[in-house]
């Protein structure tokens, strides 16, 4: 199985600045990889995928780059709605696996 | 306006089952495969079962496989989770998910695009 790292595990960071978040997969995995915003009672909240393209109405602050084994997710410009737990994820249909998640305060 | 409503969460005792369901609204249901994920404060998110399209197809981890089954009822635009032989390692909030089938450069990719809020299931005695 495809196992996912993250890292920070917390980040704390003021509004306004630019935050990187990394994750990492066991083996390759092309492009094929999304990032998830998740805030207290909220439901999930899909922002990208195929490791970069923004999901439809997420704020372009947003961004993910990456192929492969290193990804990442970038908020340029911090802002205080952004403050959640963000995961990574290997969507596949058949195993999908998360990343232990990111959690990110102001 | 897209929606997935899940229900049927509560407090059980271990050992015993639970089935939850998922109501979709707000787009063709029957033309998209679907997901449950759980989450716990110790795990984080975790996938527990996918259903494709037809109902046909069903995967699921070795941590539920035997104890989880997950359907689907397209007539009444409705997707079930059913559990059985709980324990308090299933304490959770679950949630469904639908799987967004996206083709980019003829590449076929599935992110879980639509969420419902979850329902939660404590197990305890």
């Amino acid at each position: 199985d495809i196992q996912l790292t993250q890292s920070p595990s917390l980040l704390s960071a003021s509004v306004g600045d630019r935050v990187t978040i990394i994750c990492r997969a066991s083996q390759g995995i092309a492009s094929d990889l999304a990032w998830y915003q998740k805030k207290g009672g909220e439901a999930p909240k899909l922002l990208i995928f195929a490791a970069s393209i923004l999901q439809s109405g997420v704020p372009s602050r947003f961004s993910g780059s990456g192929f492969g084994t290193e990804f990442s997710l970038a908020i340029t410009g911090l802002q205080p709605d952004d403050v959640a737990t963000y995961y990574c994820q290997h969507p596949s249909t058949y195993r999908p696996t998360f990343g232990p998640g990111t959690k990110v305060d102001i | 306006q897209v929606h997935l409503v899940e229900s049927g969460g509560g407090v059980v005792q271990p050992g015993r089952s639970l089935r939850l369901s998922c109501a979709a609204s707000g787009f063709t249901f029957r033309t998209y495969s679907f997901h449950w994920v759980r989450q716990t404060p110790a795990k984080g998110l975790e996938w527990l079962a996918f259903i494709s399209k037809d109902g046909n197809n069903k995967y699921y981890p070795d941590s539920v496989e035997g104890r989880f089954t997950i359907s689907r009822d397209n007539a009444k635009n409705t997707l079930f989770l059913q559990m059985d032989t709980l324990t308090t390692d299933d304490t959770a909030v679950y949630y469904c998910a639908r799987d967004g089938d996206r083709w980019i450069d003829y590449v076929p990719y599935h992110p879980m695009d639509v969420w419902g809020r979850g329902t939660t299931v404590t197990v305890s005695s």
